[in-house]
């Protein structure tokens, strides 16, 4: 089974602080993905990468960045957490021919 | 508009119901259609996939596409109380790769 795992389940932090979600896939898959889930606005695509090194913004990349330098690995950093950015981040994995496994989510609260 | 139109719901039905989830789209363009299911605090897992209309059973689910309508549905029959969760519908373009598009989801609870 392909095993996409995010580091934190929940995780509090103070506004301003720079805060670091990482996600870890199993299956050397070259897509991965950063996801927000809010209530009534479903999923929204902040950035996914392609490749090693590779990114492509999302539909909401402001005050986000991420990184990748291992295939298995992919990054989602905030440079200033701001109360809005309090909500679910799902993490993403796939390959051109199958369709997206996700992790189990981070529940970020900035307070 | 949303691309995308889902109701959140939440659709509270009993035990072994026959439970109808839908979704409507604006763009004729998608032709990949799939439906996930989202368990409270967890990640969605995807359950249906299709590829542009007809139907497709696995079990006791059946997703259906209807793109003449932009209108796709997912059938759960003899509902079960573990069928509760919210259920995602999710399209793509064909030649979109890395871009789905999301329904808001429907919050399904089966009363037992």
């Amino acid at each position: 089974d392909v095993k996409v795992t995010q580091s934190s389940r929940y995780l509090v932090k103070r506004t301003g602080e720079k805060v670091f979600l990482e996600c870890v896939q199993d299956m050397d898959h070259e897509n991965m993905f950063w996801y927000r889930q809010d209530p009534g606005l479903g999923l929204r695509l902040i950035y996914f990468s392609y490749d090693v090194k590779m990114k492509e913004k999302g539909d909401i990349p402001e005050g986000y960045s991420v990184s990748r330098e291992k295939k298995e690995r992919f990054s989602l950093i905030l440079e200033s957490a701001s109360t809005n950015q309090t909500s679910m981040y799902l993490c993403a994995s796939k390959i051109a021919s199958t369709e997206a496994f996700f992790g189990q989510g981070t529940r970020l609260t900035v307070v | 508009q949303k691309e995308v139109e889902q109701d959140p719901g939440p659709l509270s039905v009993p035990e072994g119901a026959i439970v109808s989830l839908n979704c409507t789209y604006s763009n004729s363009a998608f032709q990949y259609f799939m439906w996930y299911r989202q368990y409270s605090r967890k990640g969605p897992e995807l359950l249906m996939y299709t590829y542009s209309s007809g139907n497709k059973e696995d079990g006791r689910f059946t997703a259906q596409v209807d793109k003449s309508s932009k209108y796709i549905s997912l059938f759960i029959r003899d509902s079960q109380p573990s069928d509760s969760a919210t259920y995602l519908c999710a399209m793509r373009e064909p030649d979109s790769n890395y871009q789905l598009i999301w329904g808001a989801g429907t919050k399904l609870i089966i009363k037992p």
